[in-house]
């Protein structure tokens, strides 16, 4: 079990470059998570998905930010022409839905944008 | 929505004392987790436990539904405890609204 990994961990770039990050998630989970985290804050909910469905999305999600699971394993999320207030921590989440959802986060992708 | 408040916001400590954590929801929930976020920002899962009681080494943790609280006990505190302990809850089994967090300093 290697855990939930996040590429990359670290991103700089300028106000309205895209940008797009990967999750793998613990590889027999089903539900793969989105958060992003600012300082002092806890993780805010972004979206989720069981496989390969989107199934929930926050209306924190604007319509530039997109996330896929494609073939229901790694995850990636795609910020399209990037603002200075989506500067966060963007976190991943799996978790197999057994009747419980209890949920491992991988170490995150700090973004800032300048 | 769900709101979820957590006390106290900050705790110092001295090594070995024990402490008491409280999330407070706002709504019935059937999804509830204790996480800590230590110094280098890792969210540990430490319970999921929307009702009852569990423990696991020096923490504990319960749950009272009925009346919309839970409690995260840490005993015997060492400097490795430090960090932030969020609670979060859902009423679904999927999204969960995550709280303001504790602020825990365990001083040598």
């Amino acid at each position: 079990d290697t855990g939930v990994s996040q590429d990359p961990r670290h991103k700089i770039t300028k106000r309205g470059q895209n940008v797009t990050f990967r999750c793998d998630p613990i590889s027999e989970h089903n539900r793969l998570y989105w958060y992003r985290q600012t300082l002092g804050q806890g993780p805010e909910f972004l979206t989720y998905f069981q496989n390969e469905a989107q199934l929930e999305k926050s209306r924190l999600l604007s319509d530039r930010f997109s996330a896929e699971r494609p073939k229901g394993s790694f995850s990636t999320l795609e910020i399209q022409r990037t603002e200075q207030g989506d500067s966060a921590m963007y976190l991943c989440a799996s978790s197999q839905w057994d009747g419980t959802d209890t949920q491992y986060f991988g170490p995150g992708t700090r973004l800032t944008v300048l | 929505g769900i709101q979820v408040e957590q006390s106290p916001p900050d705790l110092i400590l001295q090594e070995g004392a024990n402490s008491t954590l409280r999330c407070n929801f706002s709504d019935s929930v059937n999804n509830l987790q204790w996480f800590h976020q230590n110094p280098w920002g890792q969210l540990i899962n430490l319970f999921y436990i929307p009702s009852g009681t569990k423990q696991n080494g020096r923490l504990s943790a319960t749950t009272v539904a009925t009346e919309r609280y839970s409690l995260l006990y840490i005993s015997s505190s060492q400097t490795t405890d430090s960090g932030v302990y969020f609670c979060a809850v859902g009423s679904s089994a999927s999204k969960i609204i995550f709280g303001s967090g504790t602020r825990l300093s365990i001083r040598p």
